[in-house]
């Protein structure tokens, strides 16, 4: 157990529809990072937020947001879905903004499927 | 600009064999460089980490990895492959050049044959 939590591991949803995956960072880390694994684009970073505050973005579309509430915990939220959109969303969190010399904590993924 | 490039997307080798698993960097200064690991239908572990501390970092499970600025490389070696070492192993760097993220290379899935 890596100490990041994702909910839910597993999630199968329709084309046009909006999903929201959820995050718990491990405890005492105030970073919370997105990636997007797929067999195409290999591992993507989406975006950071930092103690409550977008910090920096990535490869992240119109249609996905995030945010990071008071507790630290984040949710990704995934709209007009399309089959493209499937793949493994991963989150990650540090203590520092960077990760500097300890890089990220990763925890198990929630595999989304579009159909 | 690609940050981290790992040669080889599929590695095979025979159990007891050595493993040698290639990532070169780009960064004009030395990066964090880090190598994870990915077991199928699971998240991603940190096998190892260099910070400047050390140019020969040991990881988990029997992995090194040797920081070698004069070739821009971070190669994972283990000297005897195991069963239970089949996954895809990832390179990954924090540098200025990447926006201080972490950037992921491309990913070697490593096969060991019995």
């Amino acid at each position: 157990d890596s100490g990041v939590t994702q909910t839910p591991k597993h999630l199968i949803t329709a084309t046009g529809q909006r999903v929201t995956l959820r995050c718990s960072p491990r405890s005492g880390d105030l970073s919370v990072y997105w990636y997007q694994q797929s067999l195409d684009q290999g591992l993507q970073f989406l975006i950071q937020y930092y103690n409550g505050e977008e910090r920096a973005k990535g490869n992240i579309l119109e249609r996905f947001s995030a945010q990071q509430f008071p507790d630290l915990h984040s949710e990704l939220n995934l709209s007009s879905l399309e089959l493209g959109d499937s793949a493994l969303y991963f989150c990650a969190s540090s203590a520092i903004p960077s990760g500097g010399g300890d890089g990220y904590t990763f925890g198990s993924g929630t595999r989304l499927t579009v159909v | 600009a690609q940050s981290v490039t790992q040669l080889g997307s599929h590695v095979s080798v025979s159990e007891g064999a050595l493993v040698l698993l290639r990532c070169n960097y780009s960064s004009s200064v030395p990066p964090y460089l880090f190598w994870y690991v990915q077991y199928p239908n699971q998240g991603l572990q940190l096998l190892l980490k260099y910070t400047s501390a050390a140019t020969l970092v040991k990881g988990i499970n029997g992995f090194e990895a040797e920081f070698k600025k004069s070739e821009t490389s971070f190669h994972l070696t283990k000297p005897s492959a195991h069963m239970s070492d089949a996954a895809e192993y990832f390179c990954a760097v924090i540098a200025n050049n990447a926006g201080n993220m972490l950037t992921f290379g491309g990913g070697t899935r490593l096969m060991v044959k019995p």
